[in-house]
């Protein structure tokens, strides 16, 4: 157990509104990071922190943006939430020396 | 660019019969780790087995087992007399030792179903 929350674990939302996932860690980690699940692409990563304030996009960041003012928060805004990103949202931590990554138990999002 | 492939999307099986799920990734990098993850029909996601591209040698964890073989670039790994606990969606990953993750590279998955 790395000690990562999500929430809200599900949300139901409808088109145009803005959404914050929140991912919270225990263990002061430095790096986090935000994929999504979809069906047939596996894991994806929209995100990821490598510290307070730095962050950096991954291969599907588009419509996303993220924000991590403190280690043990990162989180994930929608601005205009789109049909599109009804997905399964994973944080994960990354241990430093093995590259390992912890996940945590995903929050299910749709939009409407 | 990085890659993954998970060649078979669906598995089904007998409890107690042998499977193994392949996985062929592709990286210019010489340094670099494989993964292999459980998602269970709950939906979490469990690490299972880390392996860097320096050591060769098979892992064998009670029922689980890895092959890797560089020369084909691929990260096998086989379930020796399946459970229906072991029934769950099952991902290889891939990343390069000093990208800290951005580089995570996920395949799409295996699912495998063990039937009583």
């Amino acid at each position: 157990d790395a000690g990562i929350t999500q929430s809200p674990r599900h949300k139901v939302t409808e088109t145009g509104t803005p959404v914050t996932l929140r991912c919270h860690q225990t263990e002061n980690h430095r790096y986090m990071y935000w994929y999504r699940q979809d069906p047939g692409h596996g894991l994806r990563l929209i995100h990821y922190s490598y510290g307070v304030k730095d962050t950096d996009k991954g291969e599907v960041s588009d419509g996303y943006s993220v924000s991590r003012s403190k280690t043990e928060d990162f989180l994930l805004t929608l601005e205009s939430a789109t049909s599109s990103q009804t997905s399964v949202y994973f944080c994960a931590i990354s241990v430093t020396d093995t590259n390992e990554q912890f996940f945590g138990p995903g929050t299910r999002l749709t939009v409407l | 660019a990085q890659k993954v492939t998970q060649a078979q999307t669906e598995i089904s099986v007998v409890e107690k019969e042998d499977v193994t799920l392949d996985c062929v990734y592709e990286t210019r990098d010489t340094t670099y780790y494989l993964f292999w993850y459980k998602q269970p029909p709950s939906g979490e996601l469990v690490f299972l087995i880390r392996r860097n591209s320096f050591d060769e040698q098979n892992e064998i964890s009670g029922r689980y087992s890895w092959n890797f073989q560089k020369s084909t670039s691929s990260f096998n790994f086989t379930i020796t007399a399946s459970q229906v606990v072991d029934s769950a969606v099952y991902f290889c990953a891939l990343s390069e030792a000093e990208a800290y993750g951005q580089n995570f590279v996920f395949g799409p998955g295996t699912r495998l179903s063990v039937l009583p």
